[in-house]
C-alpha cells in the first residue's frame, strides 16, 4: 500500500522559509519511473503545482515560484523536502505531496497524481 | 505555460441527472489530460487519465474524452456521492497547471 504524509509547521512567519517534508512509504524513489510532486490549495482555490523530483534526481518547477522553491530527496529515509522562501500571507495553503504514476502508449508517456498524501495546512501570519 | 480553462465553475444538478464539465487547454496537449475528484477537506482522487482511460476502482458512470485542446468529463447518472469538486490537469508539461475546478452542487 501506497501512503504518503506531509508534516511541516502550521504557522509561519511574513518574509520566513517553510519547510515541507513529504514522507512516504509503499515504493521508493531510486525505482525507476517514480516521482514526487507537491501541489497546494489556497483555502476555498484551486489547485496549484508547485515542484517535482524523479528517481533521477530531476528537478521541475512552478514558473511563477521556481525563484523561491528547492525540492530534494533523501531516498534513504523515503523523504522528500520542499523549501519555499520569502513566506507571504498569499502563500497561506494547504500543501499536499502525491505521487506521479507513469503510463507508456505507444510512444507516448501519461502521468497523473496518485496517492495524494491528506495534506497539511501552512498559515503565513505575523 | 499551459492555461486550463474549465467550465462551469459551479452546476447544480440532481441525483439522476447526466452532468458534463469542460476543460479547454491554451494550447494542444494531445491527450495528455487527468481529471480529479475532491470532497471538502479531503485530496482530489484521479478519476480519468490519459483524457479517457477511466482509473481502476472508479465507477463506470464517469468517462472523459477529448483530444487537442477540448476535453469532457461527464458524469452519466449522478449519484449523491458525486457532490464535490472536480479539476482538469495537463500532464504535458512540465510545468503542470490544473483548471479552475467545478463545483457540483444538489439542486
Amino acid at each position: 500500500q501506497v501512503t504518503l504524509k506531509e508534516s511541516g509547521p502550521a504557522l509561519v512567519k511574513p518574509t520566513q522559509t517553510l519547510t515541507l517534508t513529504c514522507s512516504f512509504s509503499g515504493f521508493s524513489l531510486n525505482t525507476s519511473g517514480m516521482r514526487v510532486s507537491w501541489i497546494r490549495q489556497p483555502p476555498g482555490k484551486a489547485l496549484e503545482w508547485l515542484a517535482r523530483i524523479d528517481w533521477d534526481g530531476d528537478k521541475f518547477y512552478s514558473t511563477s515560484l521556481k525563484t523561491r522553491l528547492t525540492i530534494s530527496k533523501d531516498t534513504s529515509k523515503n523523504q522528500v523536502v520542499l523549501t519555499m522562501t520569502n513566506m507571504d500571507p498569499a502563500d497561506t495553503a494547504t500543501y499536499y505531496c502525491a505521487r506521479t504514476l507513469d503510463f507508456w502508449s505507444g510512444y507516448y508517456q501519461y502521468n497523473w497524481f496518485d496517492p495524494w498524501g491528506q495534506g497539511t495546512l501552512v498559515t503565513v501570519s505575523s | 505555460d499551459i492555461q486550463m480553462t474549465q467550465s462551469p465553475s459551479s452546476l447544480s444538478a440532481s441525483v439522476g441527472d447526466r452532468v458534463t464539465i469542460t476543460c479547454r487547454a491554451s494550447q494542444s496537449i494531445t491527450n495528455h489530460l487527468n481529471w480529479y475528484q475532491q470532497k471538502p477537506g479531503k485530496a482530489p482522487k484521479v478519476l480519468i487519465y490519459a483524457a479517457s482511460s477511466l482509473q481502476s476502482g472508479v465507477p463506470s458512470r464517469f468517462s472523459g474524452s477529448g483530444s487537442g485542446t477540448d476535453f469532457t468529463l461527464t458524469i452519466s447518472s449522478l449519484q449523491p456521492e458525486d457532490f464535490a469538486t472536480y479539476y482538469c490537469q495537463q500532464s504535458y508539461g512540465p510545468p503542470l497547471t490544473f483548471g479552475g475546478g467545478t463545483r457540483v452542487e444538489i439542486k
